[in-house]
């Protein structure tokens, strides 16, 4: 059973149509959420770090929020460079062994 | 700042042969991790440095996968023997103190067993 699930797999937007990706999840004593960016053949890159649920962080075009279960990745205005596969993960200590735990991702891509 | 190194980025191997993963990471940062990538999935947690100690590396195939962090710094992830199946790309990542603190990712070594 997934703990971590992403919706939707992949998206296409066209430039400025805003949107947002969901980060659904069912792990116990979450310790933080985690989004990233990658491109094709790159590593993960750090985006936003959500503690607990009704917290928000901006960054450009992208907004990060957190609920008790959830998480959305919300973009306005998407432009072409933001085209990228998105990743969350959630970090949780059960009984003290460090587990992070990512999602499959959401690929999106916006049409110029 | 430099970011985390990894060497080589690609790497092409018969099935049964040994292969070497290296990774350097951010200056400073004394947790290192190993993740390996299968194509369309996310990152999953191999192996967690504190330092020279090896913690969290229950997802560690120990039959076949190794690895080492001397002096604390940089850190090698070996397999062997290869199988078809540990196609996949290897990520490390290092981060500057707790587990829930920001992991930098290297570019990651995809390896292919032939």
């Amino acid at each position: 059973e997934d703990q971590v699930t992403q919706s939707p797999e992949a998206l296409r937007l066209q430039e400025g149509e805003s949107s947002s990706l969901n980060c659904s999840y069912t792990v116990s004593g979450l310790r933080g959420l985690f989004w990233y960016r990658q491109d094709p053949g790159k590593g993960p890159e750090f985006l936003f770090t959500l503690y607990s649920a009704g917290e928000e962080k901006e960054k450009e075009r992208l907004k990060a929020t957190l609920t008790k279960k959830e998480s959305f990745l919300h973009i306005t205005a998407p432009k072409p460079e933001d085209s990228a596969t998105y990743l969350c993960a959630v970090h949780q200590i059960p009984g003290g062994s460090y587990i992070p735990t990512f999602g499959r991702g959401t690929s999106l891509i916006v049409h110029p | 700042e430099a970011g985390v190194v990894q060497s080589p980025r690609y790497k092409i191997i018969e099935k049964k042969q040994p292969v070497a993963f290296w990774c350097n990471p951010i200056s400073g940062h004394n947790t290192l991790y190993w993740y390996l990538q299968n194509l369309g999935q996310g990152p999953e947690l191999l192996i967690r440095y504190e330092n020279e100690e090896a913690v969290d590396d229950s997802q560690l195939p120990k039959d076949r996968f190794s690895a080492e962090r001397l002096k604390g710094v940089d850190s090698t992830l070996k397999i062997q023997p290869a199988e078809l199946g540990d196609s996949a790309v290897y990520l490390c990542a290092s981060s500057s103190g707790t587990v829930i603190d920001t992991q930098y990712f290297g570019p990651g070594t995809r390896l292919t067993v032939l």
